[in-house]
């Protein structure tokens, strides 16, 4: 079975600021991982995924995210935030097998402040 | 590419009765989708999985009779809360793949419940 841990319900930051959102996650088997954002009242849409390969993971909107095994985990970054940034975000794990089921973490509201 | 949708977006009604929710693949194939529930502020919980000509499986704590999933086609799937109460007010998202085992879920917009 896998988990996410999203450690901070909510990020605060000024715009054109940098910022981080941490996620580490735990699997007894190789997993896919990815970053969701939800914008209110909305369904998720994905920022990026890791699947193999190189561990520095480019998405949309400018947002990266590094996968680190030794630390198990997978931190979204963006060096230069919007107000239209404003949102929910969402890391979660799957296995490489079966139906590979998300599991999700807790979110991490990041708001953006002019 | 890989638009889901859902219909309706919200729906509001009485305690007792049943609500049909839609999540139709528009331009691929779903050989599997995914039913979620989302509460205020919180994350995300698979209720099910669903292969298209056979039954749903069910997330343990899930009730199977009172969240009906029937996945009949490669572009359809429902979701039917039966006997709705209160507690089943909620925000009902589903998501597709293009096949089993595919590492990519395409999300639909969300459907909110509201049981008065």
């Amino acid at each position: 079975a896998q988990s996410v841990t999203q450690l901070d319900s909510q990020v605060p930051v000024f715009e054109e600021a940098p910022v981080e959102l941490r996620c580490n996650y735990s699997s007894s088997v190789s997993v896919y991982l990815f970053w969701y954002v939800q914008y209110p009242n909305q369904g998720l849409q994905l920022l990026l995924k890791y699947l193999s390969g190189s561990t520095l993971v480019k998405g949309i909107n400018g947002f990266e995210a590094e996968f680190n095994k030794s630390q198990t985990s997978f931190h979204l970054r963006k060096p230069s935030v919007h107000i239209s940034d404003t949102a929910e975000y969402f890391c979660a794990v799957s296995d490489r097998s079966g139906f590979q089921k998300l599991v999700f973490g807790t979110g991490t509201r990041l708001l953006v402040s002019p | 590419g890989a638009v889901v949708s859902q219909h309706p977006s919200w729906v509001i009604c009485k305690s007792g009765t049943s609500v049909k929710i839609e999540c139709r693949s528009l331009d691929f194939q779903a050989t599997t989708m995914f039913w979620y529930r989302q509460f205020p502020k919180q994350s995300l919980m698979l209720m099910a999985t669903s292969n298209e000509g056979s039954k749903a499986t069910y997330e343990q704590g899930v009730e199977k009779d009172k969240f009906l999933i029937n996945h009949a086609s490669l572009t359809l799937s429902t979701l039917t809360v039966t006997s709705a109460h209160p507690e089943d007010s909620s925000f009902y998202i589903c998501s597709a793949s293009e096949r089993r085992g595919a590492d990519t879920q395409y999300f639909g917009p969300g459907t909110r419940l509201t049981v008065l």
